[in-house]
């Protein structure tokens, strides 16, 4: 079956860490996008990639880096820059990041990050 | 820039009964989708209904229906026969725009089906 998938399901961090969350997907979707998601604060865009070897911030990237070497894959690192990095995280895919091609994202089951 | 805004953070309704959710969005593009994403206690994102901005229907999925009203730049949703799985946080979602390619969310809307 096609779809995201995201690893760890849960994922637990000591200060001064870094962590990598990730993201896999087989939809052969161009596009790619890494969501975090605050109590009442919605979905924000931290990264996201159009195109293999390229990829553009988001409105949150600070303490977060990406990479994007395979069309299948979007590994978020988490950085111990991040300060406040007790989320949860969302990974996307579309067919195409704009345009008249554009239909919907799919996304992955999330990563529950937590600062221990 | 796009922006979407959902009224109403939280919302119950009866099992069985109907219930709306607002949203209300602002942009300058004229061709566009809109999408209302579920999001159970799961925390798996799923999609739906999507409806065309250059369609005049409304887009209906068995329970879930829209009214879409391009000139006020709202779109609702609609669900019928409420059912206790339908307890999710519900997010309005606009697309990339010109020059952008972010899906904007609504913060959403809990709401709690009540047996």
């Amino acid at each position: 079956d096609g779809g995201i998938t995201q690893s760890p399901k849960y994922l637990f961090r000591k200060e001064g860490q870094n962590v990598t969350l990730s993201c896999e997907q087989n939809l052969n979707h161009d596009a790619m996008y890494w969501y975090r998601q605050d109590p009442g604060q919605g979905l924000r865009l931290i990264y996201y990639s159009q195109i293999v070897n390229d990829f553009q911030k988001g409105d949150i990237a600070e303490g977060y880096s990406v990479s994007r070497e395979k069309k299948e894959s979007f590994p978020l690192t988490v950085t111990s820059a991040q300060k406040n990095p007790t989320a949860f995280y969302l990974c996307a895919s579309s067919i195409s990041g704009s345009g008249v091609r554009y239909t919907e994202a799919f996304f992955g089951q999330g990563t529950r990050l937590t600062v221990v | 820039a796009q922006t979407v805004t959902q009224s109403q953070p939280e919302m119950s309704v009866q099992e069985a009964e109907t219930v709306t959710l607002s949203c209300t969005y602002d942009t300058s593009e004229n061709n566009y989708y809109l999408f209302w994403y579920k999001q159970p206690p799961s925390r798996q994102m799923i999609l739906v209904i999507r409806q065309e901005a250059y369609k005049q229907q409304n887009a209906t999925e068995n329970r879930f229906s829209v009214n879409f009203q391009k000139a006020a730049k709202s779109f609702s949703l609609k669900i019928s026969d409420s059912q206790l799985g339908d307890t999710a946080m519900y997010f309005c979602a606009f697309p990339p725009g010109a020059g952008s390619y972010q899906l904007t969310f609504g913060k959403g809307t809990k709401l709690s089906v009540i047996p």
